[in-house]
């Protein structure tokens, strides 16, 4: 079956611009994760949402980031006024449950010059 | 703070030989692991897991080994093969997240 799609795959974005990232997960997965990868580091979580509920949102990195899944399914990163430290590949991650195996889509690299 | 980092960056075997790729971890609570593989583009690949109560668990030509007194785990890949060339993880699934560290670039060597 699908797995976790990501789009874009490619993003390049001029500093101080906005960017929304897209996850769709897997049909049925109640939770969904975000997580931020710099070149060379594993992932790093940023927040989860079971079903349309964000449970917990402690990685954000600040308040330029907001991630929202209004109706429980697709899910939305934003970053807002875009900076050269937000240059990083972003994971989205889904599982049925949240001690479940979490299933990774292929990330959306994110270049801001 | 938690911490799950690895001992090597990169590791180069001949193809056929056996892989060890090595992890340790500092938060003496965690109570369960599992190593993913990163291909190129590609996002994490969940390869195998175990948990603490455990000190070994096989797959399919992986074997897990976990060292709780030394805080360690590593992960050994038999036969290694080139498609077997990737970035391993190992993490430990907290609470509501997975906690990475650093990975270990594999090479293999014809």
């Amino acid at each position: 079956g699908a797995g976790v799609s990501q789009s874009p795959r490619y993003k390049v974005a001029k500093r101080g611009q906005d960017v929304a990232l897209r996850c769709d997960p897997i049909s049925g997965h109640v939770s969904l994760f975000w997580y931020q990868q710099a070149l060379g580091q594993g992932p790093e979580f940023l927040t989860y949402f079971q079903n349309e509920a964000q449970l917990d949102k402690s990685g954000l990195p600040s308040d330029r980031f907001f991630a929202e899944r209004p109706e429980g399914s697709v899910s939305t990163l934003k970053i807002q006024r875009t900076q050269q430290e937000d240059s990083a590949v972003y994971l989205c991650a889904s599982s049925f449950h949240i001690a479940y195996e979490q299933y990774f889509g292929p990330g959306t690299r994110l270049t801001v010059t | 703070g938690e911490s799950v980092g690895l001992h090597l960056p990169t590791l180069s075997v001949q193809e056929g030989d056996n892989s060890i790729i090595n992890c340790a971890y500092s938060n003496s609570a965690s109570d369960y692991f599992i190593w993913y593989k990163q291909e190129s583009g590609k996002g994490p690949q969940f390869i195998i897991d175990i948990r603490s109560n455990m000190d070994k668990r096989q797959g399919q030509r992986v074997t897990v080994l976990l060292n709780k007194t030394v805080k360690h785990l590593s992960l050994q890949i038999a036969a290694t093969q080139p498609g077997d060339s990737a970035v391993y993880f190992c993490a430990e699934n907290g609470r509501d997240k997975i906690i990475f560290g650093k990975g270990t670039r594999l090479h293999i060597l014809p």
